[in-house]
């Protein structure tokens, strides 16, 4: 059984360009969450999609955005990117929610913006 | 004050040792309790996964949680160069929107 694959792996990137990040679910999740981790932050979450809607959002700013397609893949977007952005982002699936069932993580994306 | 802390270490051990990792939080909704260990360059990945108070235990591994203390830990027994890892707890619950809270993590060296 495949697990979640998130692509690319890294990502250079210069402040103001944009981005988007790919996050294919494990085969049956309808529930993908987005996570950004950083060295000072530890692990914050962005949001969380189930059947095409976002069902959960965090407290980032509208730069970031997301969303699910039909067959569960989610993407993740950041709009003029800021130095800060540099992180790895972590993409996770659950089979309806993480509350009942935890997350499967993918490896993330790390992002530099330089 | 952050929802949920965790002493993010370093803590080293030798191998064998009992290793303790413990949590604390502040929101009364949380009712889901886990941990997630963290390997380099890795996604983290589910660990243990406790509902409500209680202990459960698996292999070498206890978790245990205290509703009344806002308190859960890891126990690692016999622990292995194989163990160190960074081990996150997480939490969630009805807290106005399902999501899960994760601590700092704390990293573990196990020496051989």
């Amino acid at each position: 059984k495949a697990g979640v694959t998130q692509t690319p792996r890294y990502l250079i990137k210069t402040r103001g360009q944009q981005v988007t990040l790919s996050c294919s679910p494990i085969s049956g999740h309808r529930s993908v969450s987005w996570y950004q981790q950083t060295p000072g932050q530890g692990l914050q979450f962005l949001f969380e999609y189930f059947s095409e809607t976002q069902r959960n959002k965090g407290n980032f700013p509208g730069r970031f955005s997301g969303r699910q397609f039909s067959n569960s893949r989610s993407e993740m977007n950041v709009s003029t990117l800021e130095l800060g952005d540099s992180a790895l982002y972590l993409c996770a699936s659950s089979p309806t929610d993480s509350l009942t069932y935890g997350y499967t993580f993918g490896s993330g994306t790390r992002l530099t913006v330089v | 004050q952050k929802e949920v802390e965790q002493d993010p270490g370093p803590l080293s051990v030798p191998e064998g040792a009992i290793v303790s990792l413990n949590c604390t939080y502040s929101n009364s909704a949380f009712q889901y309790f886990m941990w997630y260990r963290q390997y380099s360059r890795k996604g983290p990945e589910l660990l243990m996964y406790t509902y409500s108070s209680g202990n459960k235990e698996d292999g070498r591994f206890t978790a245990q949680v205290d509703k009344s203390s806002k308190y859960i830990s890891l126990f690692i027994r016999d622990s292995q160069p194989s163990d160190s890892a960074t081990y996150l707890c997480a939490m969630s619950g009805n807290t106005g929107g399902f999501k899960t809270i994760f601590g700092a993590g704390t990293r573990l060296f196990v020496k051989a």
